[in-house]
């Protein structure tokens, strides 16, 4: 079956312009994370989904930093008025609720550039 | 807060084998796992070990735990070129995040 696809690959804006990632996981997947990649910082955890509810949030950076699930399954990430230091790659990945180990299937990730 | 390190480069010659290492604080930790990431892809789950497990092996893999230590390595027997990638260290003490290295970027030469 498909994996955890996000969209789009590359986004290049400007500072100060708002800008969503999706995130579509495997289907049936009740858990959704999401991460920021960035050089020298490793993999960086931004929030959890647990169906459409957002039990951890800590890692959201900054009240610029928003996201929503719906429907228990797409989610979108917002970034509003971007900064350079929000350049990364951004990555989702989905997680099949039930299984007692947390296996999280990853998606190829969002490269954000932010001029 | 959890931490997890490793080091960030290892350069191996191709038929060598490969080990990579990790430290961790979380003393609750339950699971520990090794992703391994190609460029310009997502991280895939490689293997993963249970906190009261001391070995696992998994064909060329092998998995060492030393929980007292808090000491993660993976081995990679017979390294071979397409196993150039990072390899990411992650704990996870429940249902909800994981917690993950740096990463360490394997070079493999033929």
């Amino acid at each position: 079956g498909a994996g955890v696809s996000q969209s789009p690959s590359n986004k290049v804006t400007e500072k100060g312009k708002d800008v969503e990632l999706r995130c579509d996981p495997i289907s049936g997947h009740t858990a959704l994370y999401w991460y920021r990649q960035s050089l020298g910082q490793g993999l960086e955890f931004l929030i959890y989904f647990q169906g459409n509810s957002a039990p951890d949030k800590s890692g959201l950076p900054s009240d610029r930093f928003s996201a929503e699930r719906t429907g228990g399954s797409v989610s979108t990430l917002t970034i509003q008025r971007t900064q350079q230091e929000d350049s990364a790659v951004y990555l989702c990945a989905s997680r099949q609720g039930l299984r007692t180990y947390n296996e999280q299937f990853f998606g190829p990730g969002t490269r954000l550039t932010v001029l | 807060g959890e931490d997890v390190e490793q080091s960030l480069f290892l350069s191996v010659r191709e038929g060598d084998s490969s080990v990579i290492n990790c430290t961790y604080t979380d003393s609750s930790s339950t699971y520990l796992y090794w992703y391994k990431q190609e460029p310009g892809a997502g991280l895939q789950l490689l293997t993963y070990i249970f906190s009261n497990m001391d070995m696992k092996q998994d064909q060329r893999l092998t998995v060492l735990l030393n929980k007292k230590d808090k000491h993660l390595s993976l081995r990679i027997a017979d390294t071979q070129t397409g196993d150039s990638a990072i390899y990411f260290c992650a704990e996870s003490s429940g249902y909800s995040t994981l917690t993950f290295g740096k990463g360490t970027m394997l070079l493999v030469s033929p």
